[in-house]
């Protein structure tokens, strides 16, 4: 079954104490993102991938940092998380423009994290 | 940079209605257009994309048509049944830039 995988899906931490949220994805996807969703701010990006070994910031990259090292694999890295990284996140991934591919974005569950 | 909305932000309509959401972006250069459904902390399901090249795309119940000229999409949901309740977003990708998301329709269908 094709799908976007995430773990873990809920965490608490406290501030200051590293964290790595993964998402893996098993569509030979060129392209790989997260996203926060926050009440009353909708989706922010925070990281992109348009393959392995090329990442971009997205919106909102200040605190978060990201590998892409295979293809089907993109983890999300708090070094030092703080409060206000408390939030959903969310990754995505969808064959890169080009040619005939749709674009199609496909999503995980997400994975809901705290930070106290 | 591309900027799209989404009106209105909250809609409740009773079950068996037809009902249209919006969807606005500001670029029409875009590659793609698509429509998500979002239930309540869960993630997002596809539910229609529309390449620049189509005018619509149905799904069963829903159907979503793009103009880019007037820079407008909407999704059509014809008789409307309490399962659809949930939050609505679109996305347009454009070219050499990056996904953009409206902010969504919270849809509630009553009994």
């Amino acid at each position: 079954e094709a799908q976007v995988t995430q773990n873990p899906r809920y965490l608490i931490t406290v501030t200051g104490k590293k964290l790595t949220v993964t998402c893996s994805q098993n569509m030979n996807h060129e392209y790989m993102s997260w996203y926060r969703q926050d009440p009353g701010l909708g989706l922010r990006q925070i990281y992109y991938s348009m393959n392995v070994e090329v990442t971009d910031k997205g919106d909102v990259p200040e605190g978060y940092k990201v590998s892409r090292k295979e293809k089907r694999n993109f983890p999300l890295i708090l070094e030092s998380p703080s409060p206000n990284q408390t939030s959903l996140y969310f990754c995505a991934s969808s064959f890169r423009l080009a040619g005939t591919n749709t674009g199609e974005l496909f999503f995980g569950e997400g994975s809901r994290l705290t930070v106290l | 940079k591309q900027e799209v909305t989404q009106i209105p932000a909250a809609l409740s309509v009773p079950e068996g209605e037809n009902l249209v959401l919006n969807c606005s972006f500001t670029d029409s250069a875009i590659y793609n257009l698509q429509w998500f459904r979002q239930d309540p902390g869960k993630g997002l399901t596809s539910l229609l994309l529309i390449q620049s090249s189509q005018r619509e795309q149905t799904s069963g119940r829903l159907n979503a048509s793009l103009d880019k000229s007037s820079g407008r999409s909407t999704l059509y949901i014809a008789a409307s049944q309490p399962g659809d309740s949930a939050t609505y977003l679109c996305a347009a990708y454009n070219y050499g830039q990056n996904f953009v998301f409206g902010p969504g329709t919270r849809l509630s269908v009553l009994p």
